[in-house]
């Protein structure tokens, strides 16, 4: 059984519209990480949580919210979806003190 | 400037050729991971190493934390090692992981 889970695997929504993607994790990990992967390039941070009550906007964190509902779930909304969101989505998880992070595997997401 | 930045960009082998890919990193990253993407998008850990050396199978890895630079080792290439291949590292100053623009690596039969 994967250790990060993403929901749903691929989506394709309408300018306009709001979606959510969710994480899960059975890690057992305390900080938990939302990236996005435009073709052709690295990843780059969205949001990221350190634990329950601990939310940090990461380097493009606009037009983006997040919530954490327990320590194993971390879901990342596009309130009103747009072209320019088309991306590949990453959850990936750590533990604090130790710098390793683990990955999801991707939520590919079409704004038409 | 770069604080990741990861070299060739692209490689071209054979099966069964042996490679070498670069990542150099600023002063402000450490604890260095490579990572593959794989050609359907799946991120996959392959080493965590701050410094030192680490071997898995045909893979293996060096990093020389004072230099500021890790080796990936790829022997006797398959045809399944095709896809990208990312370092990243963990930025000093925000705790977050600054990752490298990857090096695309095709092998062929």
């Amino acid at each position: 059984d994967a250790d990060v889970t993403q929901t749903p695997r691929n989506r394709i929504t309408k300018t306009g519209k709001r979606i959510m993607l969710e994480c899960s994790q059975t890690k057992g990990h305390d900080r938990m990480y939302w990236y996005r992967q435009d073709p052709g390039l690295g990843l780059r941070l969205i949001y990221y949580s350190f634990d329950v009550k601990d939310i940090n906007k990461g380097e493009i964190s606009d037009g983006y919210s997040v919530s954490r509902q327990a320590q194993a779930k971390f879901s990342l909304s596009l309130e009103s979806a747009i072209p320019n969101q088309t991306a590949l989505y990453f959850c990936a998880t750590s533990v604090q003190g130790v710098h390793e992070q683990y990955f999801g595997p991707g939520t590919r997401l079409t704004v038409t | 400037g770069i604080q990741v930045e990861q070299s060739p960009p692209d490689l071209i082998l054979q099966e069964g050729a042996n490679s070498t890919l670069r990542c150099n990193f600023s002063d402000s990253v450490n604890n260095l991971q490579w990572f593959h993407q794989n050609p359907w998008g799946q991120l996959i850990n392959l080493f965590y190493i701050p410094s030192g050396t680490k071997q898995n199978g045909r893979l293996s890895a060096t990093t020389v934390a004072t230099e500021r630079y890790s080796l990936l080792y790829i022997s006797s290439s398959q045809t399944t090692d095709s896809g990208v291949y990312f370092c990243a590292g963990t930025s000093f100053n925000t705790d977050k992981l600054i990752f490298g623009t990857g090096t695309r690596l095709q092998v062929f039969p």
